[in-house]
């Protein structure tokens, strides 16, 4: 079992609708987690840290279950620019481990 | 205010060669992290360094090599290469070993033939 996994996708979303992805991780000593959002050929750009209770930035609200070990992210009133791959991180202690992203199109 | 920045943007070698890619790291930065992303795959961590050392090590064999300058710049070597090392190199930067905000720069992007 891969320690950080993803759907990769693709999610093919009409533009306005609401639409949320899950990370499983499995190691339960994971201390910290994140999302990051990456265009094509682009580097990854930071797009949210995770707490326990949860935080919300706009559009986007992200959780952490630790009981069963995923974090979800949720993105309302999609827009076709946030067409990417979103990418999950989870900070294990000695290093940072990242999914293989899930790919998100948003159809206009 | 600078970002991470990475050279070069594109690179071509053939198997057995050997590579050097760059990283300045965002300024007030001094731990700079590579990582490797091949194709469809999330970034693996391949090291991190910090204070000139090499202070964390993923699972990558001895061909990947690294260094930091006292200016927190610091260089990726890569010997031997194969063709399953191309892929795009991802340099970030944090402000301290143990800040997880992590700045990335826009990567190389190596193809070996």
């Amino acid at each position: 079992r891969k320690e950080v996994e993803q759907d990769p996708g693709p999610f093919n979303v009409p533009e306005g609708a609401t639409v949320a992805f899950n990370c499983t991780y499995s190691n339960s000593a994971s201390q910290s987690f994140f999302w990051y959002r990456q265009d094509c050929r682009k580097e990854p750009k930071l797009l949210m840290s995770v707490y326990s209770s949860g935080n919300e930035d706009g559009r986007f609200t992200a959780q952490l279950n630790r009981a069963s070990q995923y974090i979800s992210l949720l993105i309302r009133d999609s827009k076709l620019s946030d067409s990417a791959t979103y990418l999950c991180a989870v900070n294990r202690g000695d290093k940072i481990i990242f999914g293989k992203g899930t790919r998100l199109h948003i159809l206009p | 205010d600078a970002g991470v920045t990475q050279s070069p943007t594109h690179l071509i070698k053939t198997r057995g060669q050997q590579v050097t890619l760059r990283c300045s790291p965002k300024s007030g930065h001094d731990t700079v992290s590579w990582y490797q992303q091949a194709l469809g795959q999330g970034p693996q961590f391949i090291f991190q360094y910090y204070e000139e050392e090499e202070r964390q090590r993923g699972n990558f064999p001895d061909r990947f090599s690294g260094h930091q300058f006292p200016n927190y710049s610091s260089e990726l070597n890569v010997n031997a290469l194969l063709l399953g090392d191309s892929a795009l190199y991802l340099c970030a930067s944090t402000s301290t070993p143990y800040q997880e905000t992590q700045y990335f720069g826009p990567g190389t992007r190596l193809l070996v033939l």
